[in-house]
């Protein structure tokens, strides 16, 4: 699975868009980008996962560009309980299994 | 509809004691994963099952077995406990390849806390 590479660390203001890039420069033609979230120590959550067009979902949106070679999360009004570690991962159908890094540490603040 | 059970949920062992972590589901999921997350870490896979009766290693494997023998149920199993081995642990499943979402989206445990004196 090609590797991601996320900032360590966000902040956003309660109440605006938090944007999350996510670096993915050697992912192939195969590999879905996919984003989950951990709030506190609880197990992640998935968000959301795209191939190579723009996906929207009740929780958020992913922006891919044209060359795939990134992508960013767009969580549209964050709140508070927004705050979370979110992990980018790049990885083909039928891999077996799901590789995470380190992510981003968002903070949302009031 | 419970989704993904782990328990125990909290255990202290010493060095050198076994045990066993069980994980189970209740959505018929085929593939079902151990990971473990260090303070301030990402989560490290472990273990992994794509179906009943099979097994495969992850990244960290060292010091851990697995077994699958129920299709509902995945065991991971500590022979002699280290300090290294304190983490937490997740146990996470999923659809595979025939689920409505492809094979990505895994449902996670809430976690098990174990700490190795």
């Amino acid at each position: 699975d090609a590797k991601t590479t996320q900032p360590p660390s966000m902040d956003c203001a309660e109440g605006r868009a938090a944007n999350l890039p996510c670096n993915h420069s050697t992912i192939s033609g195969n590999e879905y980008v996919y984003w989950y979230r951990q709030i506190h120590s609880q197990g992640p959550q998935y968000i959301i996962h795209g191939l190579k067009n723009n996906e929207t979902n009740e929780m958020a949106s992913l922006i891919i560009t044209e060359d795939r070679k990134s992508s960013t999360l767009i969580l549209p009004h964050a709140t508070l309980r927004d705050t979370a570690v979110y992990y980018c991962i790049v990885r083909a159908r039928g891999a077996q299994k799901l590789v995470f890094g380190q992510g981003t540490r968002l903070t949302i603040n009031p | 509809n419970a989704g993904v059970t782990q328990t125990p949920k909290f255990r202290v062992l010493k060095t050198g004691q076994s045990m066993t972590l069980l994980c189970a589901q209740d959505m018929n999921h085929e593939y079902m994963y151990w990971y473990r997350q260090d303070p301030g870490m990402g989560l490290r896979l472990i273990h992994y099952s794509v179906g009943e009766g099979t097994t495969a290693k992850g990244e960290v494997p060292d010091g851990y077995n697995v077994s699958r023998l129920k299709k509902q149920n995945f065991l991971l199993g500590l022979e002699s406990a280290a300090p290294s081995q304190t983490s937490v642990y997740f146990c996470a499943s999923s659809y595979g390849l025939a689920g409505p979402l492809g094979d990505g989206e895994l449902f996670f445990g809430e976690g098990s806390r174990l700490t190795v004196l």
